[in-house]
Order: structure tokens, then sequence, then C-alpha cells
């Protein structure tokens, strides 16, 4: 059974602190995508990755927020330095461009900034 | 830029009754419209899909239905169980200077009472 898996489920940290989010998309899926879910805001694209290159991150406030992908197993969104406002839950989806339009979703990394 | 507006926000359904969630969207050049079911503490899964060239897709007792002039999208469940109670999400998508793009409505909160 093919999954999106994230890693950690949960993270608390203190304001200031840096804090990666890992991500190892379905296994031949070419396209990853960063998504923050907050009460207020829902589900907003952060970042978009397609064959390992970033194709649009315009959703994510660049001065604190990075992503990467170091190989086609690995995506990484890292905020450095967090704040209370970055609180929220970080998802992870993957698809196969070439043959759909289709993204699956990984089970998330609920992060608390304190 | 693409809005998608979601209603209701929440919806209570008596069980084996049908749900009926609508969503509207703006950009006349979205292409494709998923739909997604999210469960306490996990990610988004898709559940159903639908391209612009169609106007009605079907799998078992979940339909959706898409109304490309009224630019408007609508889930259909029927025969309603405990298990489908959770958040659905409408999305649509676009290409946006060579990047694909799923802009979420706000979710409807769906309780099947038994």
């Amino acid at each position: 059974d093919a999954r999106v898996t994230q890693t950690p489920r949960h993270k608390v940290t203190e304001m200031g602190q840096e804090v990666t989010m890992r991500c190892q998309p379905i296994l031949g899926h070419n396209t990853v995508f960063w998504y923050r879910q907050t009460m207020m805001q829902g589900l907003e694209l952060l970042a978009y990755f397609r064959n390992r290159a970033p194709l649009d991150d315009s959703g994510m406030p660049k001065d604190r927020f990075s992503a990467e992908m170091p190989d086609a197993t690995l995506a990484t969104l890292k905020i450095q330095p967090s704040e209370p406002r970055d609180s929220a839950v970080y998802f992870c989806a993957s698809g196969l461009r070439t043959t759909s339009y289709e993204q699956y979703f990984g089970p998330g990394t609920r992060l608390t900034v304190t | 830029g693409e809005n998608v507006e979601q209603h209701p926000s929440t919806l209570s359904v008596q069980e084996g009754d049908s749900a009926v969630i609508k969503c509207t969207y703006s950009d006349s050049a979205s292409n494709y419209f998923p739909w997604y079911k999210q469960e306490l503490g996990k990610g988004p899964q898709l559940i159903i899909d639908i391209r612009s060239n169609v106007g009605e897709k079907k799998d078992q007792r979940i339909a959706v239905t898409l109304n490309k002039t009224a630019k408007h999208f609508s889930l259909h469940i029927t025969e309603t169980q405990p298990e489908d109670s959770a958040v659905y999400f409408c999305a649509a998508r676009r290409l946006i200077q060579g990047a694909q793009k799923l802009v979420f409505g706000q979710g409807t909160r769906l309780t099947i009472n038994p």
C-alpha cells in the first residue's frame, strides 16, 4: 500500500528554534507539494516541486521558510526561526504529473510553536 | 486568481439519507475538480474527482456533478453511513505560470446521525 510518509508527526518547539519537517513521497511520483492547514486559512499551498525542481513557492514566507528535495525520496520544509503564528498542520502530497492530476496527502506534521 | 467557495460549512443528516455539498469557483480556466475527505488526525484523502470535459462522475455511493457554465460543482453521497462522518473539501485546479495549483474550499463538516 503506497503512501506518503511524514516525520515527525508532532513537534512542539519554542519560538526562535529551527524546525525541519520531512516527507517521503510515493515511490515513482514526480511532483511534491507542501500545504499548511489552519482553522482560519484552511489548506494553503506553500511550495511545489516537479522532478525535484522547485516550480512555485509563492505561498511561502521567504524570509523564514525554505523547501528542498535533496533526492527523489525526500522533501524537506524548514522554518528558521519559528514563530507562534507558524503553528499549524503541515501536509506533504505527491502525484504523478505525467498521467494524472491526482495528489495524495501524507498524515501531516502538527507543529506547535510556543 | 482562483477562489473556491464551499457550502454548507456544517451538515448533519440521518443515516441512510443523502448529503449534498456544493462549491463554486471563480476562474473559468480551472480544469480539474477533486473532492477530499479528511478524518480527525489524518491527511485529506482523495475520494472522487472530475475533469472539465465531463459533466458527472459516479463511484458507488458518491457522485460529483460539474456545471461549467455556472462554475459550480457538487458532491453527492447517497445512503449515508456513520463512517461518512468527516470534513469534506472541494478544490479547483488550474495551471498558473507552468505550475499546477489546487485551491481548496473551506471545508464542510458532515455528521451522520445514527
